[in-house]
């Protein structure tokens, strides 16, 4: 069965630095999201994407995230200077159709340090 | 912005017994969503509901989306001990197709 897959499973970093969270995916489908989950709190919706473009950003979203679809397979997230409460699950999710169900991947834990 | 409110918050039961969360909000979904979720883990999809008073059934639970299409419920009959975990609901309003907003979610655990 098709499913999402994230890169690395678990990332640490030093505050202010970059960090590029990867995710594969399902091979059909067209919108991609980001969402991200702080131990023990919900899960937060960050970015969707399609067409090659931002179709909704949270207010999480700021100028320090970027999204990026470099090649018809990988979809990333990138923390430009990450700081302490940044560390956290990020799921990269995936869908067929605006509306369609949502399949996530198993997440990234990103610790800043 | 649109909030979800998830109930009971926890939840604990004997295996056998039958059980009942709910979801609520003020704001109108397009589509709503049930995940289950695992300790460090991502949510896996376990139903979507789009038309206000559908039903569906996977296996022993039973979602209804309210006629209003601002709430839904999830029942389970007869908990097992591996239906314990992290029930989340999630839904995307007509104003913001690409947004999921996600509830807090009820944790629940099945005791043998």
């Amino acid at each position: 069965e098709p499913e999402v897959t994230q890169t690395p499973s678990h990332q640490v970093t030093q505050m202010g630095q970059e960090v590029i969270l990867r995710c594969v995916p399902i091979s059909n489908h067209l919108y991609f999201y980001w969402y991200r989950q702080i131990l023990g709190q919900k899960v937060e919706f960050l970015v969707s994407f399609y067409n090659n473009e931002i179709s909704e950003k949270s207010e999480i979203f700021d100028d320090q995230f970027s999204v990026e679809r470099p090649d018809g397979s990988n979809f990333t997230l990138k923390i430009r200077s990450t700081k302490l409460e940044d560390s956290a699950m990020y799921f990269c999710a995936s869908s067929d159709r605006v509306l369609g169900e949502q399949y996530f991947g198993p997440g990234t834990r990103l610790t800043v340090t | 912005t649109q909030l979800l409110e998830q109930s009971p918050q926890f939840l604990s039961i004997q295996e056998g017994e039958n059980l009942t969360v709910y979801c609520n909000s003020s704001s109108v979904f397009s589509s709503l969503q049930w995940y289950r979720q695992e300790p460090g883990e991502g949510p896996v999809l376990l139903v979507t509901v789009v038309t206000g008073g559908e039903v569906k059934k996977l296996k022993r639970l039973t979602f209804q989306f309210g006629d209003a299409r601002k709430d839904s419920s999830l029942h389970i009959t007869a908990a097992q001990t591996g239906d314990t975990g992290l029930y989340l609901c999630a839904g995307a309003t007509p104003t913001n197709a690409g947004k999921s907003t996600f509830g807090d979610g009820t944790t629940l655990t099945v005791k043998p």
